[in-house]
């Protein structure tokens, strides 16, 4: 099975800062890969899709990059919207769906 | 608009079978390409997907849960079950069911419902 790992599982920034998140696969998976965010008691909510795709209504300071084992998210210029807990997520088309362990981002 | 609602038992005790239901509206289970998968997510935990099922009626689980599983549909009613049988405390979670609009060839969850909490205990 692929394993994914999600770093950091925390960290605290401030407003306007920027910000990485990373997923690395232990097998090559092109760029089958998503990123979505999730607010406490909340549905989680998709940002990019297919590595670096940006989902419609998302706002552009939202990035995506990689292929093959490394995957980054980025978010430039931080905003208090954005205090949340953001996931990747790897799929096999109809077969599999794994998801990262997830990163909290903290206010600083 | 497209939306996804779960209902189900808040509480259910150890080694009893837990039936959840998915209503949704907005879209069909028909088409080829709509899938509709069950997610949960235990309290402060990372999501795990549970199951997946197709336009066609193909499914697909997680590996391991996949003895304790099963998902159908009714596409008459918009409706998606998902039961998990021998429950136990590991299970308490919040469970999700989640709209996949091409999963022929895209692993997109692009509508989720409000998530129900399950806890387990007796």
């Amino acid at each position: 099975d692929i394993q994914i790992t999600q770093s950091p599982s925390s960290l605290s920034a401030s407003v306007g800062d920027r910000v990485t998140i990373t997923c690395q696969t232990n097998q090559h998976i092109t760029n089958f890969l998503n990123w979505y965010q999730q607010k406490p008691g909340k549905a989680p909510k998709l940002l990019i899709y297919d590595a670096s795709n940006l989902e419609t209504g998302v706002p552009s300071r939202f990035s995506g990059s990689g292929f093959g084992t490394d995957f980054t998210l980025t978010i430039s210029g931080l905003q208090p919207d954005d205090f949340a807990t953001y996931y990747c997520q790897h799929y096999e088309n109809l077969v599999l769906y794994t998801f990262g362990q997830g990163t909290k981002v903290e206010i600083k | 608009q497209v939306t996804l609602r779960e209902s189900g038992p808040a509480l259910v005790k150890p080694t009893q079978t837990l039936t959840l239901t998915c209503t949704f509206s907005g879209f069909s289970l028909s088409p080829s390409g709509v899938c509709v998968a069950w997610i949960r997510q235990p309290p402060g935990k990372a999501l795990e997907w549970l199951a997946l099922i197709d336009w066609a009626g193909d499914r697909s689980y997680n590996t391991s849960l996949k003895t304790r599983l099963t998902i159908s549909k009714d596409t008459s009613k918009n409706q998606v079950v998902l039961t998990m049988t021998n429950m136990d405390p590991a299970d308490t979670a919040t469970y999700y069911c989640a709209r996949l609009p091409r999963c022929d060839y895209s692993g997109v969850f692009d509508s989720w419902g409000q998530g129900t909490l399950v806890t387990v205990s007796s």
